[in-house]
């Protein structure tokens, strides 16, 4: 089994800062990652599939870089709508998908 | 725009059967390379994948949850629907479908879940 692991679980930025996120599978998954974005009471959302590629509508401010076993999301300059939570899902023993257990960004 | 909705009891006693549906709006469950799938989440937790089916009728289940579910599809409905059985507090959760795309780099190909449903809140109490 694939096992995902996000760090950090948690972070407290401010508006304009800039944010990354990093995700580490326990072993090679080439650039099959992908991110997504959960508000509270809402279904997530994808950001970034195959490591690197914006999802159509997701802001440019968003990025994802990566491959192998350690990924990165970065949001370059964070803007009110993107406190939330942040998953990192692996595709690579497609048909079966795991996620990371997300980290949460708040308000400092 | 393809749209998901859940539905189903939102109430299920310990021992029963979990059975929830998800009806594809603005899309046929059948065009494209699509693979259709079912996610849950706890309450405050993360995100489990519980498994997929194509419009062919295959499926893939997550190991954990195999021998507990089943993932169907009627085509003439454009649904596809979860059965869980033999449920316990701990499948207490909000349960999400989902549509999984494909897109292809060079020889790789990368699968997503691109549209998903609102979510539906599934309590397992007597």
């Amino acid at each position: 089994d694939i096992q995902m692991t996000q760090s950090p679980s948690s972070l407290s930025a401010s508006v304009g800062d800039r944010v990354t996120i990093t995700c580490r599978a326990s072993q090679s998954i080439s650039s099959s990652l992908n991110w997504y974005q959960q508000k509270p009471g809402k279904a997530p959302k994808l950001l970034i599939y195959g490591a690197s590629s914006l999802q159509s509508g997701v802001p440019s401010r968003f990025s994802g870089s990566g491959s192998g076993t350690d990924f990165t999301l970065t949001i370059s300059s964070l803007q009110p709508e993107d406190f939330a939570t942040y998953y990192c899902q692996q595709s690579y023993s497609t048909p079966y998908f795991t996620f990371g257990p997300g980290t949460k960004v708040d308000i400092k | 725009q393809v749209q998901l909705q859940e539905s189903g009891p939102g109430l299920v006693k310990p021992s029963q059967t979990l059975s929830l549906t998800c009806t594809v709006s603005g899309g046929s469950i059948s065009s494209g390379t699509y693979y259709w799938s079912w996610i849950r989440q706890p309450a405050g937790k993360g995100l489990e994948w519980i498994g997929r089916i194509y419009t062919s009728g295959s499926t893939n289940y997550n190991p954990s949850l195999k021998s507990r579910v089943t993932i169907s599809v009627d085509t003439s409905k454009n649904q596809f629907s979860l059965k869980l059985s033999s449920v316990t507090a701990a499948d207490t959760a909000v349960y999400y479908c989902a549509r999984v795309s494909r897109s292809i780099t060079r020889t790789t190909y990368y699968y997503y879940m691109d549209v998903w449903g609102k979510g539906t809140t599934v309590t397992v109490s007597s």
